[in-house]
């Protein structure tokens, strides 16, 4: 079955140690998108791409980068994790075609963060 | 002002009850709509998409108000199985806005 997949599913770093959350897709959708969401609060997003196109929220942490080495892996980088940033991360794919159907955001089963 | 905006309950509700969620957007120019539930813990799935001539599947039905920049979602007959966070999903382009989430408990 096509899919969003995440690993790891669960993430212990350390305070300020780097680390790396991957997703990848087999849908082959031109749009992925990282988010992060915490406890009882709608996931908020961070960056997207459009194929190679980077696209950063305004209020997206320096902390945070982002990679998209092709079309079915982006990854996440936290360069220093603070205790702030322990949250659950969603990776979500879309088509570029924002009418019709098929349209919706097809989300991975998200990597949960601790930072210890 | 937020993009979307939606009550966030919570609603307990019994068994059999019939519950309706409400949305609003602030994009007139939104593309297409969407209703995701998502249990605790685990990533929003998609419920339903939402059509501007309204679409029912099974207990679910949703409506669109382009007009009144409008969303709701009525469930019908409650199960247990329905307790979940709702939330409301705007598409602009390739942005997707999202809702506070509507947190549902069906009670036995």
């Amino acid at each position: 079955d096509a899919m969003v997949i995440q690993n790891p599913r669960y993430q212990v770093t350390q305070f300020g140690k780097p680390v790396t959350l991957s997703c990848s897709q087999t849908l082959n959708h031109n749009v992925m998108y990282w988010y992060q969401q915490k406890s009882s609060q709608a996931p908020k997003l961070l960056f997207h791409y459009y194929d190679k196109d980077f696209n950063n929220e305004a209020d997206t942490p320096d902390n945070f980068q982002s990679r998209r080495p092709n079309t079915s892996f982006c990854f996440l980088d936290i360069r220093s994790p603070g205790l702030g940033d322990a949250a659950m991360y969603l990776c979500a794919t879309s088509t570029h075609l924002a009418g019709g159907s098929g349209n919706e955001q097809f989300f991975g089963p998200g990597t949960r963060l601790t930072v210890l | 002002r937020k993009e979307v905006e939606q009550d966030p309950g919570p609603f307990n509700v019994p068994e059999g009850a019939t519950v309706a969620f409400n949305c609003t957007y602030s994009n007139s120019a939104s593309q297409s709509f969407f209703w995701y539930r998502q249990d605790c813990r685990k990533e929003p799935k998609l419920l339903m998409s939402v059509y501007s001539s309204g679409n029912e599947d099974g207990r679910f039905t949703a409506q669109l108000n382009r007009a009144s920049q409008y969303i709701s979602l009525l469930i019908r007959d409650s199960k247990l199985s329905d307790s979940a966070t709702y939330l409301c999903v705007v598409r602009d382009g390739n942005q997707f806005y999202f809702g506070t989430g509507t947190s549902l408990t069906v009670i036995p």
